[in-house]
């Protein structure tokens, strides 16, 4: 039972677009959310997270959006750059017990097209 | 400052030995966790260490896998014996008590 979907295993976007990545989850007791970034051969990076408390949060040409209603989050990138190509996990956390470990979707590999 | 060290970075050993995974964290992190990666699919968690303590081992597949931390410094996963379904990319992460957790760059461990 995945509990973190990210159902496009790829995206293939123009230089200089948005890029748009989507999550769903299905455990309502995931209170925090996080995105990474991962190169080949390179473990991942943290990019950017939100608290459930809040439904968008922006770094920079990143903003991640939350929607808890329908247990969907999204990342959006923009302008899209040729570096930003990687794969991108989306991951949460529920915060009960002490517990931090992470549950991470399959990924989306991102394709930025010069 | 350094971030998290994995060694070794590539494994491969025959069905039945034993490997031993190192994960040296980011110095001060209480937090360390372990992570696999099994052919192109999610991460999955494995455990996860508060100092020298296993504060959740539930992603642990069975009795073959040994995580160590002692003296809440760097840890150890020992895999005995070996399985080809063992194979896949070993991540280790720590974090500071709150925050996001900090990927090493994994060992890909191969059981032929």
């Amino acid at each position: 039972d995945q509990q973190v979907k990210q159902n496009s295993p790829s995206l293939s976007v123009q230089e200089g677009r948005i890029s748009i990545l989507n999550c769903d989850y299905t455990n309502s007791m995931f209170d925090y959310f996080l995105w990474y970034k991962k190169y080949p051969a390179e473990g991942p990076t943290f990019l950017i997270s939100i608290s459930s408390i809040k439904d968008k949060n922006e770094d920079g040409r990143f903003t991640v959006f939350l929607n808890k209603s329908a247990k969907h989050l999204s990342l959006h990138i923009v302008p899209s750059q040729p570096g930003d190509s990687a794969v991108y996990f989306c991951a949460a956390v529920a915060h009960n017990f002490g517990n931090e470990k992470l549950t991470f979707g399959t990924g989306t590999r991102l394709t930025i097209i010069p | 400052e350094a971030g998290v060290t994995q060694f070794p970075s590539h494994s491969v050993i025959e069905k039945g030995q034993t490997v031993t995974l190192r994960c040296d964290p980011i110095s001060g992190h209480d937090n360390l966790y372990w992570y696999r990666r099994v052919m192109g699919k999610e991460i999955k968690f494995l455990l996860h260490f508060v100092k020298e303590s296993k504060q959740d081992e539930s992603g642990m597949p069975n009795n073959r896998f040994l995580a160590e931390r002692t003296g809440g410094t760097y840890s150890t996963l020992k895999v005995q014996p070996a399985e080809l379904e063992d194979s896949g990319v070993y991540f280790c992460a720590s974090s500071p008590r709150e925050g996001a957790a900090f990927f090493g760059q994994g060992t890909r461990l191969t059981v032929v």
